[in-house]
């Protein structure tokens, strides 16, 4: 699986979107990206993933650059119960267990 | 619909007991997944299921095993139980359906003296 990077940390103020960035620029030809995250001391949860084009439910929104070497994942009017630590993940869809490989992520504290 | 539950919520182990976690699942999920969460180390996949029956190993399987009896259970098993062994498990679940996204249980936190 490509190797993603994020940045660390990230502050956003409530009721602005928030813009988290990801590098995945090994990614193969038959690799999604999925983004997770995980709100403090619970499970993780889904959020969103694509191919190549950009994708929208009514958590996010996801942003894949025509190269597919990174991608946005926005949340268009943050709260501060979007804080949380967000997962970038890159897999190949296979039939069968999605073995996902979880990096650091990035925390995103909503300020008030 | 409880989704995933785990049992027991938090646990302390004295070193070289045998534990078992617990997983059940009520969304008929093929795969099931255990992984576990230590401080500036993120998630890591011990073992994993594609369906009923059949079981594989993910990244850091050592000193764990796993049953997959039927669809809805997939317990976690520390044969003999080490202080390295202290972390939070989180069960979790998914079908095969394109995109397959996985849905987490609420994790278990276990210590090991």
């Amino acid at each position: 699986d490509a190797k993603t990077t994020q940045p660390p940390s990230m502050d956003c103020a409530e009721g602005r979107a928030a813009n988290l960035p990801c590098n995945h620029s090994t990614i193969s030809g038959n690799e999604y990206v999925y983004w997770y995250r995980q709100i403090h001391s619970q499970g993780p949860q889904y959020i969103i993933h694509g191919l190549k084009n950009n994708e929208t439910n009514e958590m996010a929104s996801l942003i894949i650059t025509e190269d597919r070497k990174s991608s946005t994942l926005i949340l268009p009017h943050a709260t501060l119960r979007d804080t949380a630590v967000y997962y970038c993940i890159v897999r190949a869809i296979i039939q069968g267990a999605q073995k996902l490989v979880f990096g650091q992520g990035t925390r995103l504290t909503i300020n008030p | 619909i409880a989704g995933i539950t785990q049992a027991p919520t938090s646990q302390i182990l004295a070193a070289g007991r045998r534990m078992t976690l617990r997983c059940t699942q009520d969304m008929r999920h093929n795969a099931m997944y255990w992984y576990r969460q230590d401080l500036g180390l993120g998630l890591r996949l011990i073992h994993y299921s594609n369906t009923a029956g059949t079981t594989g190993k993910g990244e850091v399987p050592d000193g764990y095993s796993v049953s997959r009896a039927n669809t809805d259970d997939f317990p976690l098993t520390l044969a003999s139980a080490v202080p390295s062994q202290t972390s939070v498990y989180f069960c979790a679940s998914s079908d095969f359906s394109v995109g397959g996204e996985q849905f987490f249980g609420p994790g278990t936190r276990l210590t090991v003296l």
